[in-house]
């Protein structure tokens, strides 16, 4: 079965650097995702890592071990604006459902002053 | 506008009504994707356009559930005889085509079924 786990909540304050992990176990793989939601709004594409190491993006990292089925997503700098839920995804391309992504519960990320 | 739009953004309904969500796709991208966010959950895969297509159905949570799409643009997801366990956020999502990586979503409809 598909399972992948990220803590549910977490916060941090301004300015600090953050570390959300998240641990997968699927059937397929074939790239793992981080998306970024606010409340209400939809997921917003943060990073995708299909192989191994560290992918920076400004304020934003992340990495992956496909040996280990684990990725963290590094934010750096913390703002206010980064209080949102990071989505932890996987892409798999079994069967016929295009490379249909399984999402984690989310992590609730809250910054404070 | 470029992104995906879907309409309505909320629909209250009562138990046992049909409802039809819509989704219009980023132009030109083949694959179409939706999912359901139920409160405090995590995105629960539905349905899966390629072009006019469903390969793959299986994510559907009983047969009260259907999507079509044509014109391999405009996808609409219904759902006959409402209940209240189908509350929740339908977010239609995107790509140029399925082995494309990165998946644009739409804003989302609310449903609330009373």
């Amino acid at each position: 079965g598909q399972n992948i786990d990220q803590p549910t909540e977490m916060t941090a304050t301004e300015g600090a650097i953050v570390q959300i992990n998240c641990t997968y176990q699927t059937s397929g793989f074939n790239g793992l995702f981080w998306y970024q939601q606010h409340a209400g709004e939809a997921p917003t594409f943060l990073s995708y890592n299909v192989l191994d190491g560290l992918e920076e993006k400004g304020r934003f990292s992340s990495f992956l071990s496909r040996s280990k089925g684990y990725s963290y997503l590094l934010l750096k700098e913390l703002q206010m604006k980064d209080s949102a839920s990071y989505l932890c995804a996987v892409r798999d391309p079994k069967g016929n459902a295009g490379n249909m992504l399984t999402f984690g519960g989310g992590t609730r990320l809250m910054v404070k002053p | 506008g470029a992104g995906v739009s879907q309409s309505p953004s909320n629909k209250v309904t009562e138990k046992g009504k049909d409802v039809e969500l819509r989704c219009d796709p980023i132009s030109g991208h083949t694959a179409l994707y939706w999912y359901r966010q139920s409160l405090g959950q995590g995105l629960e895969f539905l349905i899966y356009f390629q072009g006019n297509s469903a390969p793959d159905k299986s994510g559907l949570p009983s047969d009260r559930f259907s999507a079509e799409r044509t014109g391999g643009s405009v996808s609409t997801l219904t759902i006959q005889r409402t209940q209240q366990e189908d509350s929740a956020v339908y977010l239609c999502a995107s790509t140029l085509r399925s082995g494309s990586y990165e998946q644009y979503f739409g804003p989302g409809t609310r449903l609330t079924v009373t």
